[in-house]
């Protein structure tokens, strides 16, 4: 059974410092990882999405990894900013069999709560 | 393009009524997966459906819990005879095989 892990479960910075949240996922068999972030009372919005053939994605200030051998994942934000403070999801995709696509169901980590401090 | 729409945005029932919660998928897309998130947890699968096929409803609660996704109009989450237990976020996302998109939930509060 597909379990994921979001260590720490909060993290308070102050502005500008670089940071890394961290994922891991008991399963290796993975057909992508979704990297999440919810503001509070709000949805969530989609910030980088990793295919399990890929190393890495960047969009901006974010850079995730993946090295699904390890089962692991991290989120690094650059130089960051009180809009950063948020809630960040880390979901897997698990594969639905050894030859086929992506199973349907997401599973997802119990999340980071970000405070960036001015 | 408006994205995933969820509402009522808030949702109070008192214990034994239903709630009915609904999701119109991003334009384009024909798969719908409802989520639920307790408190101090993360989002659960709930169930996966397809333009009047429930596909996947293994994260549903065996009792209580409803979902449909008619030819016509948004997907529906029927829970009946609400418990304080059922308090929660409850998610609906829509892909069409890539990302998932997510809606902003709708929040039940049964008192």
């Amino acid at each position: 059974k597909q379990e994921v892990t979001q260590i720490p479960a909060a993290l308070s910075v102050p502005e500008g410092e670089n940071l890394v949240l961290n994922c891991s996922f008991t399963d290796s068999a993975i057909y992508n990882l979704q990297w999440f972030r919810q503001d509070p009372g709000k949805g969530l919005t989609s910030l980088l999405l990793i295919q399990s053939s890929q190393r890495e994605q960047t969009s901006g200030r974010l850079n995730a990894s993946l090295d699904k051998s390890s089962g692991r994942s991290t989120l690094y934000i650059a130089a960051s900013q009180p809009g950063d403070s948020a809630t960040y999801l880390c979901a897997v995709r698990p594969k639905a069999g050894p030859t086929q696509g992506g199973s349907e169901k997401l599973v997802f980590g119990k999340g980071t709560k970000l405070t960036v401090n001015p | 393009n408006a994205g995933v729409m969820q509402n009522p945005r808030h949702l109070v029932r008192r214990r034994g009524q239903e709630a009915r919660l609904r999701c119109s998928p991003m334009k384009g897309h024909s798969h719908v997966y409802w989520y639920r998130q307790l408190p101090e947890e993360g989002l659960k699968f709930m169930v996966y459906l397809q333009k009047e096929n429930i596909i996947d409803e293994s994260g549903m609660p065996k009792e209580r819990f409803s979902a449909e996704f008619p030819k016509e109009g948004p997907s529906i989450l029927r829970i009946q005879q609400v418990v304080r237990g059922d308090s929660a976020a409850y998610f609906c996302a829509s892909s069409q095989g890539g990302g998932y998109t997510f809606g902003s939930g709708t929040r039940l509060t049964v008192v």
